[in-house]
């Protein structure tokens, strides 16, 4: 069974700083997705990585593919109180092509103004 | 261009009532996913449909649960006698052809009393 561990589970940080969060698995996965996900309402998706090693940018966010596609990295520079959130990976695998998601149980960051 | 529609938001039902909930895909997408959200555990995978097709059923509970996309009208989630256990958030999401990534409807939180 494939499982995806987050960490932390949980973050409050300071309007400014930045922070890492992880997404490790013991399995290979074809591709991996990161959400976000505010309450009340469903996930939103942020990128999709598929290639080892892939690093992919979107305004302060960046994430990371590792090289073996078993693990990857959301980095928020300078966080922002709209950056609070549930922040989940997602990902399909070994084979691409069934669509399947497995999700992460997600990193809940607060950020403080 | 409306996103994934999910009806009703709240669902309440006493137990042993039936619980049909209903998700219109994106325009364009022709693949839907089912998905129960519980605190603290995460999304987890419950049936993958395209139209008129059942495609991959692994996460549904045995008995109780059965989902269809008809060749017209919203895909449905059906749970026959509910009991307290199936009290969850229940997302929807569609997908195009061969694309990663989902959207996600803002879900139905389904109470049963």
């Amino acid at each position: 069974t494939q499982l995806l561990e987050q960490s932390p589970q949980f973050l409050s940080i300071q309007e400014g700083e930045n922070l890492t969060v992880y997404c490790n698995s013991s399995s290979v996965f074809s591709s991996l997705q990161w959400y976000r996900q505010e309450p009340g309402e469903g996930p939103v998706l942020l990128v999709t990585v598929v290639t080892g090693g892939e690093v992919k940018k979107l305004k302060r966010l960046t994430f990371q593919f590792g090289d073996a596609r078993k693990d990857s990295s959301l980095h928020i520079t300078a966080a922002q109180p709209g950056d609070t959130g549930l922040y989940l990976c997602a990902g399909e695998g070994p084979s691409s092509g069934t669509y399947k998601y497995i999700f992460g149980t997600g990193t809940r960051l607060k950020v403080l103004a | 261009n409306a996103g994934v529609m999910q009806n009703p938001r709240h669902l309440v039902r006493r137990r042993g009532q039936e619980a049909r909930l209903r998700c219109s895909p994106m325009k364009g997408h022709s693949h839907v996913y089912w998905y129960r959200q519980l605190p603290e555990e995460g999304l987890k995978f419950m049936v993958y449909l395209q139209k008129e097709n059942i495609i991959d059923e692994s996460g549904m509970p045995k008995e109780r649960f059965s989902a269809e996309f008809p060749k017209e009208g919203p895909s449905i989630l059906r749970i026959q006698q509910v009991v307290r256990g199936d009290s969850a958030a229940y997302f929807c999401a569609s997908s195009p052809p061969l694309k990663y990534g989902y959207t996600f409807g803002s879900g139905t939180r389904l109470t049963v009393v």
